[in-house]
């Protein structure tokens, strides 16, 4: 089974400029999530999108978004990049089944590595 | 807001010994997970946790789901040169369980002499 993969995985920037990054989950994972992972702060959660839906969302500001879409494939946009978006950016997808557990596994792509100049 | 705390921050050693770090947090958790990373990478999955007490091995990892809830640990034995990388705990609490977020802890940076 293909594991998450995300595009692209190398981006350049400058500042001002908006941004978007995609990813496609494992087949048959509904559930997606974003990280922002810097040396600074480490990985931090972002959002999670399930069936098309946010269900949770970090403490970013507005000028990063996200969409999922109707084959569980999602999106994340930054807009008006600033320096310190700079970062690797991560998803993870999980069946969000209810299997019993308190919570669904993450498997994580390679990351889509941003530079904002 | 909630945060892991894992020691050491990093770790020099020699090829075949034995290696244990560990995680704990103020606040309980549900499910406990260690990931390793490589450099230029995602994190990739070592260990599942998901009751307390539960003790989970794969091959020469060992973890951990402490009885409190609040804290993980995870041991390498006889450890060898690809075990380097960098270890993340992280946790998904009570109130976060099933939307998709989790908390990491800052990392442990393995290194293995030859």
């Amino acid at each position: 089974k293909a594991g998450v993969t995300q595009t692209p995985r190398y981006l350049i920037k400058t500042r001002g400029q908006q941004v978007t990054l995609s990813c496609s989950p494992i087949s048959g994972h509904r559930s997606v999530s974003w990280y922002q992972q810097t040396p600074g702060q480490g990985l931090q959660f972002l959002f999670e999108y399930f069936s098309e839906t946010q269900r949770n969302k970090g403490n970013f500001p507005g000028r990063f978004s996200g969409r999922q879409f109707s084959n569980s494939r999602s999106e994340m946009n930054v807009s008006t990049l600033e320096l310190g978006d700079s970062a690797l950016y991560l998803c993870a997808s999980s069946l969000a089944k209810l299997s019993g557990r308190p919570t669904d596994t993450q498997y994580f792509g390679p990351g889509t590595r941003l530079t904002v100049l | 807001g909630q945060q892991l705390n894992q020691s050491p921050q990093s770790m020099f050693i020699q090829e075949g010994e034995d290696v244990s770090m560990n995680c704990t947090s103020s606040s309980i958790f549900n499910t406990w997970l260690w990931y390793k990373q490589d450099p230029g990478e995602g994190p990739v999955l070592l260990i599942a946790l998901y009751k307390a007490g539960e003790l989970t091995s794969n091959g020469r990892l060992t973890a951990q789901f402490g009885i409190t809830r609040k804290d993980s640990f995870l041991n390498i034995s006889a450890s060898i040169p690809s075990d380097v990388g960098i270890y993340f705990c992280a946790g998904d609490s009570p109130g976060s369980s099933n939307t998709g977020k989790l908390i990491f802890g800052q990392g442990t940076t393995l290194q293995v002499k030859p």
